[in-house]
């Protein structure tokens, strides 16, 4: 149980376009889950939290309205990189806490190369 | 606020000797302390945690880790090194049950290398 997935695994864009990465709890329900990013050989920095049927709440530093978070479902929460930039290249992992919990589950992470 | 200190961006052990990966925190409310293992390219996976209770938790894959009030400190351990331990691990803290927001802290991570 308590498993997370992320799709796409890897994704390669040209410079200006814009990117969606999905992150779905696929046996429980998570009203909370949280978007890392991690540069190499480097820890998971929090971009946001995101709450299902709200608004998500970013880290300082973190511009959202470059990085677009839904929350629709209490299954499914999306990040989406618009116009991306070759500096936003990272690896991007979502986290999903188990409602009535304090237990995350990771996601197995997503690549984004911006060319 | 909150912070992990992980003493050593790598650690190198030999097959079969004693793993010791270090990590302290820093919290003003009673923390809950998480340890995760990230293989390359992978998410990371839950070793083990501290929330309430007894201090010396067992974890997967025969690690163990204490946590150390007065040392403000949750090491973790390992008796027996295996090659399929080689990996990145995270040290991380929340401001626990009832806490603001439940996010998590991560330290920096080390890098532990298993020698044959």
């Amino acid at each position: 149980g308590a498993v997370v997935s992320q799709h796409p695994s890897r994704v390669i864009c040209k410079s200006g376009t814009s990117v969606k990465i999905e992150c779905r709890s696929l046996d429980f329900q998570a009203t909370t889950m949280f978007w890392y990013r991690q540069f190499p050989k480097q820890s998971l920095m929090l971009m946001a939290t995101s709450n299902e049927g709200s608004k998500a709440t970013y880290e300082q530093g973190v511009e959202k309205d470059k990085f677009l978070i839904n929350h629709a479902s209490l299954t499914l929460s999306t990040l989406t990189v618009t116009s991306a930039h070759p500096e936003d290249s990272s690896f991007y992992i979502c986290s999903a806490r188990v409602d009535g919990t304090y237990e995350q589950y990771f996601g197995p992470g997503t690549r984004l190369t911006v060319t | 606020a909150q912070s992990v200190t992980q003493l050593g961006s790598h650690v190198s052990v030999s097959e079969g000797a004693l793993v010791l990966l270090r990590c302290n925190y820093s919290s003003s409310v009673p923390p809950y302390l998480f340890w995760y293992v990230q293989y390359p390219n992978q998410g990371l996976q839950l070793l083990l945690k501290y929330t309430t209770g007894a201090t010396l938790v067992k974890g997967i894959n025969g690690f163990e880790a204490e946590f150390k009030k007065s040392e403000t400190s949750f090491h973790l351990t390992k008796p027996s090194a295996h090659m399929s331990d080689a990996a990145e691990y995270f040290c991380a803290v929340s401001d626990g049950e009832g806490g603001a927001t439940n996010k998590l802290i991560f330290g920096t991570g080390t890098l532990l290398a298993v020698q044959p």
